[in-house]
């Protein structure tokens, strides 16, 4: 069984720039969720999608947003780029009934 | 929200060393896993236990629900076992889902 996956594995952008990172569930979960790992920081949660809806966000500005699609890989958009987004960014995902979640292994997204 | 603290922040064992972290959390909840986070940044899960006792090989865990901590015990460390061991609580939401809240995490150095 396939794992979580995320793409691209690292992104480098300009400050002010757009970056879209994606995520492909485990066959079977409906849920989606992001985090944000700065470095040295604990897992910050960013967003959840299921079935397509967003069902909550955390403590993050607008311009980082996101969407489901139908088969329920998800993506995340960071819009306007600033240096202190640079971060590795984590999805996970989950069977909307269940509780054990399962992470990829990330976009580590670079703002120079 | 909830608060999740780790300790010790940071580990440092000799190869074949025991070990045992904590996690305390301030309110009530039905989930908590256990991960740990390699070098490169993958979260693998270790442990689902939101309450009683699991052993996983070298590994076990404890959750103590209405004492609100959880322990995680590294028996015959390996350089392998080094990385940041995180610990994730969080309470059921809407949709049957939950959306962990993680802790600053366990840094874990095996030297040989």
């Amino acid at each position: 069984e396939a794992g979580v996956t995320q793409s691209p594995t690292h992104l480098i952008k300009t400050r002010g720039q757009q970056a879209t990172l994606r995520c492909s569930p485990i066959s079977g979960h409906t849920s989606v969720y992001w985090y944000q790992q700065a470095l040295g920081l604990g897992l910050q949660f960013l967003l959840w999608y299921d079935e397509g809806e967003e069902r909550n966000r955390g403590n993050f500005p607008p311009r980082f947003s996101g969407r489901q699609f139908p088969n329920y890989s998800s993506e995340l958009n960071v819009n306007a780029l600033e240096l202190e987004d640079s971060a590795l960014y984590l999805c996970a995902s989950s069977l909307g009934q269940g509780a054990i979640y399962t992470f990829g292994s990330g976009t580590r997204l670079t703002v120079v | 929200g909830i608060q999740v603290e780790q300790s010790p922040p940071d580990l440092i064992l000799q190869e074949g060393a025991n070990s045992t972290l904590r996690c305390n959390f301030s309110d009530s909840v039905n989930n908590l896993q256990w991960f740990h986070q390699n070098p490169w940044g993958q979260l693998i899960n270790l442990f689902y236990i939101p309450s009683g006792t699991k052993q996983n090989g070298r590994l076990s865990a404890t959750t103590v629900a209405t004492e609100r901590y959880s322990l995680l015990y590294i028996s015959s460390s390996q350089t392998t076992d080094s990385g940041v061991y995180f610990c994730a609580v969080g309470p059921w939401v809407a949709g049957g889902s939950y959306i962990p809240t993680f802790g600053r995490g366990t840094s874990l150095i095996v030297h040989p």
